[in-house]
């Protein structure tokens, strides 16, 4: 079975531009969550999308948004990039209720 | 807020040493339990779960972790670990009640360096 797919896996974005990171999770997994992973603020949750429903946002700013389409496949956008922005982005898939398993990530850095 | 602390932040080991990594959380009500790990260039990958049953529960490469609902522990284990086990390790709690989620609260990981 693949595994969770995100892409791209590198994005070198400037202050001010949007960004949407994709992700496709594992075949069947409805439920899927994002995360930010910085060396300073650890591992923090985004939100999480299931059936194509914002069940769950984490402490972040409007800036970050995401959806969730009839084929499970998610994507989240951040509008007016910060350099703070500058982190590797997870994105995890689940049965419901179940294990999360996390894809490779997407490592943005915003100049 | 719930919160999950990881009190070893660096843990270096001689190979073939016992290991211990601390995790405890805040939150009264019943959780889903994770240990997940990151080598080095890879991604997060599930080490071991706990949701209901036996508290001492068995993950991949000889690691185990053992819930301890009084103490709100689920540390981490491995009786003799190896090179390969050089690695970021995350404890992550799934707090379960006020609605259905798989939100994962993370803690802030612990290195591991293990020396040949």
């Amino acid at each position: 079975k693949a595994g969770v797919t995100q892409t791209p896996r590198y994005l070198i974005k400037t202050r001010g531009q949007q960004v949407t990171l994709s992700c496709s999770p594992i075949s069947g997994h409805r439920s899927v969550s994002w995360y930010q992973q910085t060396p300073g603020q650890g591992l923090q949750f985004l939100f999480e999308y299931f059936s194509e429903t914002q069940r769950n946002k984490g402490n972040f700013p409007g800036r970050f948004s995401g959806r969730q389409f009839s084929n499970s496949r998610s994507e989240m956008n951040v509008s007016t990039l910060e350099l703070g922005d500058s982190a590797l982005y997870l994105c995890a898939s689940s049965l419901d209720p179940g294990t999360q398993y996390f894809g490779p990530g997407t490592r943005l850095t915003v100049l | 807020a719930q919160s999950v602390s990881q009190h070893n932040h660096h843990v270096i080991l001689s190979e073939a040493a016992s290991l211990e990594l601390g995790c405890n959380y805040s939150y009264g009500g019943t959780v889903n339990l994770f240990w997940y790990v990151q080598y080095p260039g890879q991604h997060l990958q599930l080490l071991l779960k706990y949701f209901s049953g036996d508290p001492l529960v068995k993950g991949i490469k000889g690691f185990e972790a053992e819930f301890i609902k009084s103490k709100f522990s689920f540390n981490l284990r491995k009786p003799s670990v190896q090179w390969s086990d050089t690695a970021e390790y995350f404890c992550a709690v799934n707090a379960l009640g006020g609605g259905a989620t798989n939100k994962l609260i993370f803690g802030t990981g612990t290195l591991l360096a293990v020396q040949p």
